[in-house]
């Protein structure tokens, strides 16, 4: 099975930091992809990658960038966290049996 | 604009009753169409999905879908429901034009079992 994994269950970060969430999938997958999901509006798309240093904005990029230096890992960076930032994030890769998603990391921003 | 609906934001139903959840697309064209369950603290799981083909899907879980072109349609249904059913769940719709293939939501319907 593929694995995808999000070094962080919890984060707890102030206004202004820079915050960094990790993904690693565990294969040689070209796609990955970061969500935010927030009640009442399901998962929206921020970022996503579909080799090591190409990447595409999502639906709602604003805020955030990513990084993606290697294959197996992709970062997503919130240059400067705001409260509105407080949220779910999931990370997910595409590959031969679909969609593989991880954990997801709870980050709040106070 | 292209969009995936799940008119039911949350739905209680006794264990042992009948479950239906909707999902409606607005897309030119039939898209793939998934559903995905998500119970409390975990990731994303993958019910069942539809590309082509057979319009009654089954899944885990004992969880079927059914697409309906004509109404632009992918409801999930359980003839009886288990406590552990308790989740919430996800439409979700791949467009068979993105070539990057990106999995597109619904706002998720919370479903709740009661004894």
């Amino acid at each position: 099975d593929v694995k995808v994994t999000q070094s962080s269950r919890y984060l707890v970060k102030r206004t202004g930091e820079k915050v960094f969430l990790e993904c690693v999938q565990d294969m040689d997958h070209e796609n990955m992809f970061w969500y935010r999901q927030d009640p009442g509006l399901g998962l929206r798309l921020i970022y996503f990658s579909y080799d090591v240093k190409m990447k595409e904005k999502g639906d709602i990029p604003e805020g955030y960038s990513v990084s993606r230096e290697k294959k197996e890992r992709f970062s997503l960076i919130l240059e400067s966290a705001s409260t509105n930032q407080t949220s779910m994030y999931l990370c997910a890769n595409r590959n031969n049996y679909g969609y593989t998603f991880g954990s997801g990391t709870r980050l709040t921003v106070v | 604009a292209q969009s995936v609906t799940q008119p039911d934001i949350h739905i209680t139903v006794s264990e042992g009753a009948s479950l239906e959840l909707r999902c409606n697309y607005s897309y030119g064209a039939t898209p793939y169409l998934f559903w995905y369950v998500q119970s409390p603290g975990q990731g994303l799981q993958l019910l069942l999905k539809y590309f082509s083909g057979d319009t009654l899907v089954q899944g885990i879980k004992g969880f079927e879908a059914e697409f309906k072109r004509s109404q632009s349609s992918f409801n999930l249904r359980k003839p009886s429901v288990h406590w552990s059913d308790a989740a919430e769940y996800f439409c979700a719709v791949i467009m068979t034009t993105d070539s990057w293939g990106k999995l597109q939501f619904g706002a998720g319907t919370q479903v709740v079992v009661t004894p």
